[in-house]
Parts: structure tokens; sequence; C-alpha cells
């Protein structure tokens, strides 16, 4: 089955805890991405990647950190999570110009 | 600039009406448009793309949107809504081969019985 899957779907942490959110496609697809979604204000991208090795910053990349090692993986990484990253966050890919496939989500509260 | 409106934050419509969500956008090329819905507690789910062609897109779960380049609109619309469509709907606008879609702050869709 076509899907993007996220880990761990729910995370509750503390503040400046280094923490990792995987995301993984099994499409092949060569674009994958990072949203946050708040509310009142939809979804914001934080990273994104064209391709292996190739990745730019989004709207909001401010404390987050990715990484492109292998076409199917994407993970987001929060070195020092702080309160205002408590967030749902979505991983996503695509071919390029092709419609975006969203993971499920995952829910970080920050404490 | 690139941008997304979605002009009503919250509507509200009765089982077996009909509903039409709003979608402007601003873009500078030849824009990829896509209708994405979130019903609670999930992720988005594609509802219909329009990439070149016939105005009138046919999406899943009985919706459609009708493109109108002149207007720069992408309304989309469902003849007869019923108590499982009442969700978020986001309108996205992208294009080209960058591959990033830039997303409205979506409509939430409330059905009274």
């Amino acid at each position: 089955e076509a899907q993007v899957t996220q880990n761990p779907r729910y995370l509750i942490t503390v503040t400046g805890k280094k923490l990792t959110v995987t995301c993984s496609q099994n499409m092949n697809h060569e674009y994958m991405s990072w949203y946050r979604q708040d509310p009142g204000l939809g979804l914001r991208q934080i990273y994104y990647s064209m391709n292996v090795e190739v990745t730019d910053k989004g709207d909001v990349p401010e404390g987050y950190k990715v990484s492109r090692k292998e076409k199917r993986n994407f993970p987001l990484i929060l070195e020092s999570p702080s309160p205002n990253q408590t967030s749902l966050y979505f991983c996503a890919s695509s071919r390029l110009a092709g419609e975006q496939y969203f993971g499920p989500g995952t829910r970080l509260t920050v404490t | 600039a690139q941008s997304v409106t979605q002009p009503d934050i919250h509507i509200t419509v009765s089982e077996g009406a009909s509903l039409e969500l709003r979608c402007n956008y601003s873009y500078g090329a030849t824009p990829y448009l896509f209708w994405y819905v979130q019903s609670p507690g999930q992720g988005l789910q594609l509802l219909l793309k329009y990439f070149s062609g016939d105005t009138l897109v046919q999406g899943i779960k009985g919706f459609e949107a009708e493109f109108k380049r002149s207007q720069s609109t992408i309304n989309l619309r469902k003849p007869t809504v019923h108590w499982s469509d009442a969700a978020e709907y986001f309108c996205a606008v992208g294009g080209g081969s960058q591959g990033n879609l830039i997303f409205g702050k979506g409509t939430k869709l409330s059905v009274k019985p």
C-alpha cells in the first residue's frame, strides 16, 4: 500500500530534550516536506527536500533540522525543543509537480 | 507574492443542502491547484487537483471544483452535503518542478441535521 508513515504519532517531552520525528514513504517520490499545523494558521512549511542530499528552508525553519540521506526517509530533528514548537506535524511526499501525499501526523507537546 | 486565501473560516450548512467553498489564489506562473480535506484527528486527503484542461474538475466523495483563471479562483462544490462531510477543507497552489505547495488557512465545515 502506498503510504507515508510518521513516528511517533504522539509525543510529550520537556524543553531542551532533543527529539527526532521520523518520516518514510514507499512511493519512490523525489519531493518530501514537513509542515506544522496550528489553529488559525493553517499548514506552514518547515523544510522540504527535492531529492537526496538536497534540502531547503520553508516558511518556518527556525528551531528545526532535517536530513535526506535516503530517498525514502526525511526525519525532522528538534535539537532543543521549546514550548512554542508544540504543534501538529505532517510529513508529505510527492513526485515533483505532483499532488502531495500526507502522513497521519505527529502531535508534539513540549512542556 | 504567492498566496492562497480562503475567505470563510467557518461555514455551517444543513444536511442535504448544497455547498460552495471559496478559494482565491495569487501565483506568478501557471498554477497547479488542489483541494484537501482533513477530518478531525486525521491527516490530509486529496479531494481533487487541477493541472490543466477542462476547468470543471471532478474529485472524490462527490466533490467538484471550477477553475476560473480570469478571477484566480477555484471554488469547491458539492450538490448535496452529508453529515460525514463535516471537516476542514484546505485549498493549495503550487507549480513547476519545485513541488512546493502554498496552503490556505482552511475552512471548517459544520453540518447540521
